[in-house]
């Protein structure tokens, strides 16, 4: 299995500020890395698939990098509603793999 | 819109078997794959498996011998059933679709969860 290691498991942070979760794979997964935002009592949601690319309806603070095993989350001009658990998958090989999130939380 | 709801036992002894279903609507479900993904308390999500809208399956292998996905597209439904359910299978259950053609296997439509749990 391709086990996926999110860091930092969470961290505190105010409105208006930059943060970056990155995310690692155990194996070289290409750019088969996907970003899910999910907020207490809710299903996951997909935000950025294929390591860059943004889902519609996604604002454009948030923007994802990295290919091969490392990749990176970021959020600019952090906002309210932005504070929620965030998961990346590995969609490369069976069976597919969740990190184990981080919480972004208000300082 | 897109839409998946999925319904079954909220409770369910230990040993017996878990049964879920997904209905989807607002989209055929031929050319997608089609997912059920458990979140336990305080842990992180867990793929269990997959079904093609031809059939095909994938499961977890940490799940497979208990594990049964099925597809009925005529009613829009897939299914999950797992047998010999103990507490560590307490979860909420989602179903979530993985959309054709992308080259990769991602999530973009999400039912919105099932709790299922399990206890005498």
């Amino acid at each position: 299995d391709i086990q996926m290691t999110q860091s930092p498991s969470s961290l505190s942070a105010s409105v208006g500020d930059r943060v970056t979760i990155t995310c690692r794979a155990s194996h070289n997964i290409n750019n088969h890395l996907h970003w899910y935002q999910q907020k207490p009592g809710k299903a996951p949601n997909l935000l950025i698939s294929a390591a860059s690319s943004l889902q519609s309806g996604v604002p454009s603070r948030f923007s994802g990098s990295g290919s091969g095993t490392d990749f990176s989350l970021t959020i600019s001009n952090l906002q309210p509603e932005d504070f929620a658990i965030y998961y990346c998958q590995q969609g490369h090989s069976s069976p597919l793999t969740f990190g184990g999130g981080a919480k972004v939380e208000i300082k | 819109q897109v839409q998946l709801q999925e319904s079954g036992p909220g409770l369910v002894k230990p040993s017996e078997t878990l049964s879920l279903t997904c209905t989807v609507s607002g989209v055929s479900m031929r050319g997608s794959w089609w997912n059920w993904v458990r979140h336990p308390p305080g842990k992180g999500l867990e793929w269990i498996g997959s079904i093609s809208s031809t059939g095909r399956t994938d499961y977890n292998p940490s799940l497979k011998s208990r594990l049964t996905i099925s597809v009925d597209i005529s009613e829009n439904q897939f299914s999950l059933k797992l047998t010999s359910v103990t507490a560590e299978d307490t979860a909420i259950y989602y179903c979530a679709r993985d959309p054709p053609a992308t080259g990769s296997s991602e999530f973009d439509q999400w039912g919105q969860g099932s709790l299922v749990t399990v206890s005498s």
